[in-house]
């Protein structure tokens, strides 16, 4: 079973109001990306990081930044939330080093903005 | 262009009526072919990992195998708690994961 884990799992929020979502996995995995999900889509990549310090924009335009300071950790923030950003958030992390570097998910946080 | 397609989009089975999901997907240099299951309002919990052409991978009712083109989840009598939506996803490397927009199954009493 995965160890990761997303905060809140959901949350409402005005127009205009800076969120962060957290994100924490304990099973020691090097690479960490943040997904969005909307109901019947395909999973968007918006955010990926390699390491500690490594951040890198996926292929899905996002106003959002991350951060990657422990390997453990991978924050991601919306400095100003518009109704245009309510969706599903998926994190989800996998190990460098197997040949298949299969990804294990996050319970995810559902945003809505009002 | 990379692309995974999964058919069909929604199925409704009785209880115990088997049957297969199919992944299509069109990779250059496939690394791995992963099934997820996906609750609704949840994120999606790892079934299996496919690497090889011929490669099956079984669990509980469910099994999984890969061809060069495609992959197929088959459900062997299902029960209700087999009720999700399935995804599939192709990995080519580095970051790259790309993922179908599942095949929601319902499985009726």
């Amino acid at each position: 079973e995965a160890d990761i884990y997303q905060t809140p799992r959901y949350l409402v929020i005005g127009t205009g109001k800076k969120i962060t979502l957290e994100c924490s996995q304990t099973m020691g995995h090097d690479k960490m990306y943040w997904y969005q999900q909307d109901p019947g889509m395909e999973l968007h990549l918006i955010h990926y990081s390699y390491g500690v310090n490594s951040t890198e924009k996926g292929d899905l335009s996002s106003e959002s930044t991350v951060s990657r300071i422990r390997t453990e950790h991978f924050p991601l923030t919306l400095e100003s939330a518009r109704p245009s950003h309510t969706s599903q958030y998926l994190c989800a992390s996998s190990e460098v080093g197997t040949l298949q570097e299969t990804q294990y998910f996050g319970p995810g946080t559902r945003l809505l903005v009002l | 262009e990379d692309q995974v397609t999964q058919s069909p989009e929604a199925l409704r089975l009785q209880e115990g009526e088997s049957s297969s999901l199919n992944c299509s997907y069109t990779v250059s240099g496939l690394r791995g072919l992963f099934w997820y299951r996906q609750d609704p309002g949840k994120g999606p919990e790892f079934l299996f990992t496919l690497y090889s052409a011929g490669e099956e991978k079984e669990k509980e009712r469910l099994k999984a195998t890969l061809t060069k083109k495609e992959s197929f989840l088959h459900i062997t009598a299902p029960k209700p708690e087999d009720s999700a939506t399935y995804l599939c996803a192709a990995f080519s490397g580095t970051y790259k994961y790309i993922f179908g927009t599942g095949t929601r199954l319902k499985v009726l009493a």
